[in-house]
């Protein structure tokens, strides 16, 4: 049981590059979300999908796009890389489609855009 | 908006202190309150969670509280140890996302 899993671990792009953040659960969970990490900012809600097929603006969704490919995997991408996107990128699932479920969270992408 | 706060935002102590970190949010409104470790470079790690209808949670040396109607929560971390140090961050439950606290950065002398 792997829980969450996130890949690359690390990656630096360019701007104007694009990529796609990939997340995967293993627990059977309905809802996933996506969370950046600024120093002095804290975690801030990106988009997020409270269950297979739908999607939702977070906080922070201005120059991202995502797609809920499946109950298992939840993926994030940059169209056209900003250095102000450099962050930690974090996933996190939660079981049902309640609200009181706890979040579990993946060991994070360290980005960076030159 | 949701808002929280967590005070201190570093705290060193001894090895052996037991010691309280806070957490304060300004909408009542809340499912549930959440505390995270953070370790550097690490993901997040559940450490407890509390429902909005409880009071406290607790797991080995630590202890939640909640009171939701002052917008409070601390955590209660007993016989501290050096692998107790991290950062650590409180998150609040709204409809579907959590809003985090800026966290506190715990350091445990030996």
């Amino acid at each position: 049981n792997a829980g969450v899993t996130q890949t690359p671990k690390f990656q630096v792009l360019k701007t104007g590059q694009s990529m796609t953040l990939q997340c995967a659960q293993d627990m059977n969970h309905n809802s996933m979300y996506w969370y950046r990490q600024d120093p002095g900012m804290g975690l801030r809600l990106i988009y997020y999908s409270a269950s297979e097929g739908t999607t939702d603006k977070g906080e922070v969704p201005n120059g991202y796009n995502v797609s809920r490919l499946n109950k298992r995997e939840f993926s994030l991408r940059l169209e056209s890389a900003a250095p102000s996107q450099t962050s930690v990128y974090f996933c996190a699932s939660s079981g049902g489609g309640q609200p009181y479920n706890e979040q579990f969270f993946g060991p994070g992408t360290r980005l960076t855009v030159l | 908006k949701q808002e929280v706060t967590q005070i201190p935002a570093a705290l060193s102590v001894p090895e052996g202190e037991n010691l309280v970190l806070n957490c304060s949010f300004t909408d009542s409104a809340i499912y549930n309150l959440q505390w995270f470790r953070q370790d550097p470079g690490k993901g997040l790690t559940s450490l407890l969670l509390i429902q909005s209808s409880q009071r406290e949670q607790t797991s080995g040396r630590l202890n939640a509280s909640l009171d939701k109607s002052s917008g409070r929560s601390t955590l209660y971390i007993a016989a501290s140890q050096p692998g107790d140090s991290a950062t650590y961050l409180c998150a609040v439950k709204g409809s579907y996302q959590l809003t985090f606290g800026k966290g506190t950065k715990l350091s445990v002398i030996p």
